[in-house]
Formats: structure tokens, C-alpha cells, sequence
């Protein structure tokens, strides 16, 4: 199984700031990687596909990039309602898997 | 608009079986796969398996196999996840959540979960 981990796994921040999650892979799986928001409660939603592609409907300041092993989501300047845990998962075999999770938190 | 609705919270005994159901409207319903995952209490996302409602192909995860089924019902638009010999870790939230029809890739849209506790 390739195993996927998210660093930090969790980190404060201030409205405004800007946020990068880090999701590394065990192995290469090109830019087979989505990530999604969860709140608590809540289902998760499908933010980036395929490393990079936007999702319909998502706000333009989340950006994904990355390919291989390594993968950045970049929140370009936080708002109130992107505090949140975030989770990348690969889609390059089956089992298909996620990170750990990072939590946002308000500073 | 595209909606997954999932049936209600279930409490079963250990040993016992449960079936979740997820009702999908708002689109063409076999032009799509459906994956079920699962999060336990606290804990992060864990990916169960994927059938295609096209053509009823599945792809299960190791850890389950041989516990778990998944099947659609193309006249309801309706997927079922089936998991039997039920352990007090089975305890989580169930999504079901719309990927494509070809493969398990990613889940665009999700049900709102349903909440399965295994207990004595």
C-alpha cells in the first residue's frame, strides 16, 4: 500500500496568513493526488484533483502543485471559514489512501 | 443539483451485519462509480472500496475482503455497502461519496454519512 504523510499535522494561523500543507508519498504516483477540507461534522469536500486542477465551485486562493512524491496545497491568504483539517489522498492504486490530516487553527 | 442521501445511524451487536444505502440524484446515475469510506471516532479517512454503476465492477480494500460488499440498484439510483462479522472497530461514520465510473479516483460529490456503532 503507499503510505501518505501530511506535515505539519496541525499549525495556527492568523486570517490573512498564507498556508502551506505538505503531503509526501511512499512512492512515486505522478500527480495522482486530490485533496479535500473536512469540518468537523461535516463530510469532506473535493478541493484540488490531480495535484493541481482546481475543483468546480472552490475558491481560487487553494492551489495544489507537486508530481511524484511530493505535493504542496497552498491556501493563498486565509479566510474565516478555511479553518478546517485537510487530507490528501492518492488515487495512482488501489487501496487508495490519505494522509493523516492537517488541522487549521486560528491563531 | 447532484445529492447522495444516506440512511440513518445503526447500532448492531458484534457479529452482527449491517447494509448502508445511498440515494444519488441530480445526475445520470450509471455513468458513475461509488466509493464508500469510512472514519472512525477522532480519526482520519480510511477508503473501503468502489463499484461502478455502469457496470457493476468493484474494487474492495485487502482489509476487508471477504467481509464487505458493495452493490447498485440502477432502477432506485441507489448503492449499497454491505459489512458483515461486524468488531467493535467497524464503530465509524460511513460516506459514500461519487467517483468515476472506470476507477476509483476521487470523490467530487459526498452523502451526508451515516454513523455505525458496534457494541455489546
Amino acid at each position: 500500500d503507499i503510505q501518505m504523510t501530511q506535515s505539519p499535522s496541525s499549525l495556527s494561523a492568523s486570517v490573512g496568513d498564507r498556508v502551506t500543507v505538505t503531503c509526501r508519498a511512499s512512492q512515486s504516483i505522478s500527480s495522482y493526488l486530490n485533496w479535500y477540507q473536512q469540518k468537523p461534522g461535516k463530510a469532506p469536500k473535493l478541493l484540488i484533483f490531480a495535484a493541481s486542477s482546481l475543483q468546480s465551485g472552490v475558491p481560487s486562493r487553494f492551489s495544489g502543485s507537486g508530481s511524484g512524491t511530493e505535493f504542496t496545497l497552498t491556501i493563498s491568504s486565509l479566510q474565516p471559514e478555511d479553518f478546517a483539517t485537510y487530507y490528501c489522498q492518492q488515487s495512482y492504486s488501489t487501496p487508495l489512501t490519505f494522509g493523516g490530516g492537517t488541522k487549521v487553527e486560528i491563531k | 443539483q447532484v445529492q447522495l442521501v444516506q440512511s440513518g445511524a445503526e447500532v448492531k451487536k458484534p457479529g452482527a451485519s449491517v447494509k448502508v444505502s445511498c440515494e444519488a440524484s441530480g445526475y445520470i446515475f450509471n455513468k458513475y462509480g461509488i466509493s464508500w469510506v469510512r472514519q472512525a471516532p477522532g480519526q482520519g479517512l480510511e477508503w473501503m472500496g468502489w463499484i461502478s454503476a455502469y457496470n457493476g465492477n468493484t474494487k474492495y480494500a485487502q482489509k476487508l475482503q471477504g467481509r464487505v460488499t458493495m452493490t447498485t440498484d440502477t432502477s432506485t439510483s441507489t448503492a449499497y455497502m454491505e459489512l458483515r462479522s461486524l468488531r467493535s472497530d467497524d464503530t465509524a461514520v460511513y460516506y459514500c461519496a461519487r467517483d468515476i465510473a472506470a476507477a476509483a479516483l476521487k470523490f467530487d460529490y459526498w452523502g451526508q454519512g451515516t454513523l455505525v456503532t458496534v457494541s455489546s
